[in-house]
């Protein structure tokens, strides 16, 4: 199983700030690398795939990089909205998928 | 609009069954392969079972092998999961979503909740 660790586990952003979020793999995993964002309450909302593709309709004040075993989320500007738990996972051990236990970011 | 709607979950006592609903709308669901992802209260998220657009074939996560079934109607669009030999650490947020071979989940419901507890 490819083990996927995410730091920290929780960020405190001001709005307007940037926001970095980290991932590892234990293994690698080419740029098959997604992240989710989870708000209270909601299922998981797809964010970015392929490492650096922007989803349908995600703004691009989010942004992923990485490929390999090492990958970030950065969000430019942080708006009050972002507040939630975001997950990256691991697709190329299909279909064994792993996620990370996810980074709360705090406004 | 793709939408994603599970049902079904509730409190049941260890050793005992459930059987999960997700009802698909908003695209073409025999075209698409399926996935059921679970949350324990206050964790990550777990893969736990995968089916084809066909039906056919299915994954397990070793967790649940043995002891849940996944299945689908493409008449209906409706995708299932059953439980048996429930366990204490079984409890969690269910939800469904679409996932391709080799590629993330682009869409998911908003989960429901099991709780096995006596």
């Amino acid at each position: 199983e490819i083990v996927m660790t995410q730091s920290p586990a929780t960020l405190s952003v001001s709005p307007g700030e940037r926001a970095t979020l980290s991932c590892r793999a234990s293994q690698n995993v080419n740029s098959n690398l997604a992240w989710y964002q989870q708000k209270l309450g909601q299922g998981p909302r797809l964010l970015i795939f392929y490492a650096s593709t922007r989803a349908t309709g995600i703004p691009a004040r989010f942004s992923g990089s990485g490929s390999g075993t090492d990958f970030t989320l950065t969000i430019s500007s942080l708006q009050p909205e972002d507040l939630a738990v975001y997950y990256c996972q691991q697709y190329n051990n299909w279909p064994r998928l792993t996620f990370g236990q996810g980074t709360k970011v705090e406004i | 609009e793709v939408q994603l709607v599970e049902s079904g979950g509730a409190v049941v006592q260890p050793g005992g069954s459930l059987r999960l609903s997700c009802a698909a709308s908003g695209f073409t669901f025999s075209r698409y392969e399926m996935n059921w992802v679970r949350q324990a209260p206050g964790k990550g998220l777990e893969w736990i079972s995968y089916i084809s657009g066909s039906g056919s074939p299915t994954f397990y996560a070793d967790s649940v092998k043995g002891r849940f079934i996944i299945s689908r109607d493409n008449a209906k669009n409706s995708l299932f999961l059953q439980m048996n030999s429930l366990r204490v650490e079984d409890t969690a947020v269910y939800y469904c979503a679409r996932g391709e071979v080799m590629d993330p989940y682009d869409y998911w419901g908003q989960g429901t909740l099991v709780t096995v507890s006596s």
